[in-house]
């Protein structure tokens, strides 16, 4: 069974702070990473998406993917109250498994 | 990012009936569409894949002959909730998969389903 955990929270972080996200995925043949914002009654935003291990910056987010390691993570810098919100982690090979979510709320 | 569109936004019906659920990609292709089901506080349930053109590729224990899937053409996707009772009472979202670039997958913006 293709799966991809994620802590369920919530975790707490203080404005201004950055917020730490984790995954794991169990498919080695999974190629492409994505991060989705969920608010509360709306549906996902994809916000970042990774296919290569390192890096990817945009904005105040860091994707980071290892696939050695089978991990992926997310980071949010000058976190905002506004990010507070699940998100969801993504892995894809031919089909998308979604995370069950990490609830983040950001104090102000 | 592209743009997926859902109609109607909410809907309430009676029980027995028949609702119908439009997902539109408005500014892209989509080659395949998705459908997932949520209820409240749980996570996103894939219920089934259609590919435009050919029969709908459904989840284990999501019946086939009550969630009618319609992928008619590479920009509309149709969901219709047969005979519907309270329990599939649910947000319905829709997702699109852009077949060009870097395959990315967007989400509509769902549509809340009431069955009284």
């Amino acid at each position: 069974q293709k799966e991809v955990e994620q802590n369920s929270g919530p975790l707490s972080v203080p404005e201004g702070a950055i917020a730490s996200l984790n995954c794991t995925y169990s498919d080695r043949g999974s190629q492409s990473f994505f991060w989705y914002r969920q608010y509360s009654g709306k549906s996902p935003e994809l916000i970042m998406s990774i296919y290569s291990n390192g890096d990817k910056e945009d904005g105040r987010f860091t994707a980071q993917l290892n696939k050695a390691s089978q991990y992926v993570s997310l980071l949010i810098r000058d976190s905002q109250p506004s990010d507070s919100a699940t998100y969801l982690c993504a892995a894809r090979d031919d089909k998308i498994i979604f995370g069950k979510g990490t609830r983040l709320h950001i104090l102000p | 990012g592209a743009v997926v569109s859902q109609h109607p936004s909410w809907v309430i019906c009676k029980s027995g009936t028949s609702v119908k659920i439009e997902c539109r990609s408005l500014d892209f292709q989509a080659t395949t569409m998705f459908w997932y089901r949520q209820f409240p506080k749980q996570s996103l349930m894939l219920m089934a894949t259609s590919n435009e053109g050919s029969k709908a590729t459904y989840e284990q224990g999501v019946e086939k002959d009550k969630f009618l899937i319609n992928h008619a053409s590479l920009t509309l996707s149709t969901l219709t909730v047969t005979s519907a009772h309270p329990e599939d009472s649910s947000f319905y979202i829709c997702s699109a998969r852009i077949w060009v670039g870097l395959n990315e997958q967007y989400f509509g913006p769902g549509t809340r389903l009431t069955v009284t």
